[in-house]
């Protein structure tokens, strides 16, 4: 167990629908990623938050969008859903800044049918 | 930016010490060398971390030549339930921006 708790695991929805992906890090980590892999593929960065503030871009499409929340629990919302978005959704946090020591939590399975 | 490259697949058998590398030029100079293996439908999970030399855990050692440019996981007579995906990630700090940079990942297949 990371410490690092995703939900849902499984979602299941149709194209053009809009879905949220939350993300509770480990305690005290201040450091949010999200990565999208899709089927056998690697994984693709889209995002970091530091301490609620957005620190890196990766390639996120204009359609996803994200936020990390005083709390530090972080949302990835992705909105008018294609086929191509099915993929797993992977939130990691860090206990600090520039490391490559990351946390990684057990994925949200996006089917978009 | 920071580049990546490590082998596609690697076969191996029960037993054998098996020893994969990753290649990565224009690394950040004062940062680490990491390593994780992916389980299908899970979650990547940290193995090692180094940042010259060498380092040896519980479970793989981290070989970090002087130059930085390469690393090599070596994994101690793997069993079955290695058979993992392996990425090497290093970090990258062009443009005064921090970015992790993941390789593409090592399919080990380990056999009986």
């Amino acid at each position: 167990d990371s410490g690092v708790t995703q939900t849902p695991k499984h979602l299941i929805t149709a194209t053009g629908q809009r879905v949220t992906l939350r993300c509770s890090p480990r305690s005290g980590d201040l450091s949010v990623y999200w990565y999208q892999q899709s089927l056998d593929q690697g994984l693709q960065f889209l995002i970091q938050y530091y301490n609620g503030e957005e620190r890196a871009k990766g390639n996120i499409l204009e359609r996803f969008s994200a936020q990390q929340f005083p709390d530090l629990h972080s949302e990835l919302n992705l909105s008018s859903l294609e086929l191509g978005d099915s993929a797993l959704y992977f939130c990691a946090s860090s206990p600090r800044r520039g490391t490559g020591e990351l946390f990684f939590g057990e994925g949200s399975r996006l089917t978009v049918l | 930016l920071a580049k990546t490259t490590q082998p596609i697949s690697m076969d191996s058998y029960e037993g054998q010490e098996v020893n994969i590398t990753c290649s990565h030029n224009n690394i950040a100079t004062n940062d680490y060398i990491t390593w994780y293996q992916q389980f299908p439908s899970q979650g990547p999970r940290f193995i090692i971390q180094g940042y010259k030399t060498k380092v040896t855990n519980e479970v793989a050692s981290l070989f970090i030549p002087a130059d930085r440019k390469s690393s090599t996981l070596s994994l101690p007579r793997v069993s079955l339930s290695d058979t993992a995906v392996y990425y090497c990630l290093v970090g990258d700090r062009a443009d005064s921006n921090y970015q992790l940079i993941w390789g593409a990942g090592t399919k080990l297949i380990i056999k009986p």
